[in-house]
């Protein structure tokens, strides 16, 4: 089965610094993706940045970008010129089949001003 | 476009008592699915379905239904209101086929007493 762990409960950064979140899974896969989602106070699941394990490159979005250590096992997020807005719990998933997002705990990610 | 639409948004329910959430998507999507989010949590899935008239159980699927009879919607049936389901429910969408993006509506807040 799928696990995912995400080890930094809380994490607090001045705005513009750069901060990196991690993520360990364990699949028995060897071809799958790798989501992170930010949920904001409203709730709402927003797609960051997704991974395709089979692509030695790092995903890169904008101000996101992701450590993609396969062997590791392991699957970071770092957030450059962090903003006010970036504020939000992040979540860590990987499917576990159809439908099935296994999820991480979760690290609530605060800028401050 | 609407995406995928959740209603109701805040529910209070009385032990006992049961009740529908309500999810539709407008993307034409195969797969469907609910997650339910505890306090502190990350989403657990709690059954999805991967075409009209297909469901199957997720992780935490006790106390549900749903039923699949378009390919639009998808809703989520709790049959005796339990205090432990007191929860964010949300609904989720996807093209079938390996690695799709997941988009999730915006949540519904259930409080069971």
């Amino acid at each position: 089965a799928q696990t995912v762990t995400q080890s930094q409960p809380e994490m607090s950064v001045q705005e513009a610094e750069t901060v990196t979140l991690s993520c360990t899974y364990d699949t028995s896969e060897n071809n799958y993706y790798l989501f992170w989602y930010k949920q904001p106070p409203s709730r709402q699941m927003i797609l960051v940045i997704r991974q395709e394990a089979y692509k030695q490159q790092n995903a890169t979005e904008n101000r996101f970008s992701v450590n993609f250590q396969k062997a590791a096992k392991s699957f970071s997020l770092k957030i450059s010129d962090s903003q006010l807005g970036d504020t939000a719990m992040y979540f860590c998933a990987l499917p576990g089949g159809a439908q099935k997002l296994v999820f991480g705990q979760g690290t609530r990610l605060t800028i401050n001003p | 476009n609407a995406g995928v639409t959740q209603t109701p948004k805040f529910q209070v329910l009385k032990t006992g008592q049961s009740m529908t959430l309500q999810c539709a998507q407008d993307m034409n999507h195969e797969y469907m699915s609910w997650y339910r989010q505890d306090p502190g949590m990350g989403l657990r899935l709690i059954h999805y379905s991967v075409g009209a008239g297909i469901t199957d159980q997720g992780e935490v699927p006790n106390g549900y239904n749903v039923s699949r009879s378009t390919t639009e919607d998808f809703p989520l049936r709790l049959l005796s209101a339990a205090p432990s389901q007191t929860s964010v429910y949300f609904c989720a969408s996807s093209y079938s086929g390996f690695g799709n993006t997941i988009y999730f509506g915006e949540g519904s807040w259930l409080t069971v007493v």
